[in-house]
């Protein structure tokens, strides 16, 4: 149980584009959702973190503007990357919180790599 | 504030011996504190973490931690490593009383096995 998909799993777009990353818990409810992004050989940077049904509440320099984070419903965040440039190249993992029952694990889904020329 | 370091970039270990990779935290209250794997261009697999009770806590894989108050550490180990055991290692707190606060991370260790 406890598993959290990203899709798609890794993008390839160009300059100027929007992309948009989708997160899902398969078998839980995820009051919360997280979004880290990681840069190569560097730990996890949180960029936002979302509960269903409010606005995101984003980290110290992280444009809202530009990584648009809409969570739904209980199982489901998407992350929009809106007008991506190269410096946005990145892995972007999103993580899930279980609700009452587990409320200390955050399970982390796959990832997404993406890559803008 | 809370963080989390973890002092080694890498750690070279010959298969079949222990390997210990270290993590100390900083945080004002009671942390819980865990452990994450991550192999090449794949997300992050839990491992062990630490909320309460025994300081020596089991996880997968053969994994181990060990809690330490005086030394505010949880450094991870295996008594015998495996080739199959290298990737990047995080470890990371949180608050116990934080609500609604995510995990933050260390920058992590790069575990390689040799054969």
């Amino acid at each position: 149980g406890a598993v959290v998909s990203q899709h798609p799993s890794w993008v390839i777009c160009k300059s100027g584009t929007s992309v948009k990353i989708e997160c899902r818990s398969l078998d839980f409810q995820a009051t919360t959702m997280f979004w880290y992004r990681q840069f190569p050989k560097q730990s996890l940077m949180l960029m936002a973190t979302s509960n269903e049904g409010s606005k995101a509440t984003y980290e110290q320099g992280v444009e809202k503007d530009k990584f648009l984070i809409n969570h739904a419903s209980l199982t489901l965040s998407t992350l929009t990357v809106t007008s991506a440039h190269p410096e946005d190249s990145s892995f972007y993992i999103c993580s899930a919180r279980v609700g009452r029952e587990r409320v200390n694990e955050q399970f982390f889904g796959p990832g997404t790599r993406l890559t803008v020329l | 504030a809370q963080s989390v370091a973890q002092p080694e970039d890498q750690v070279n270990v010959a298969e079949g011996n222990p390997l210990t990779v270290k993590c100390t935290y900083s945080v004002s209250g009671n942390p819980y504190l865990f452990w994450y794997v991550q192999y090449p261009n794949r997300g992050l697999q839990f491992l062990l973490k630490y909320i309460t009770g025994d300081n020596l806590v089991k996880g997968s894989y053969g994994f181990e931690a060990e809690f330490n108050k005086s030394q505010t550490s949880f450094h991870l180990k295996k008594p015998s490593a495996l080739v199959s055991d290298s990737a990047l290692y995080f470890c990371a707190v949180r608050y116990r009383n934080s609500g609604n606060t995510p995990l933050v991370f260390g920058k992590g260790t790069r575990l390689s096995v040799i054969a």
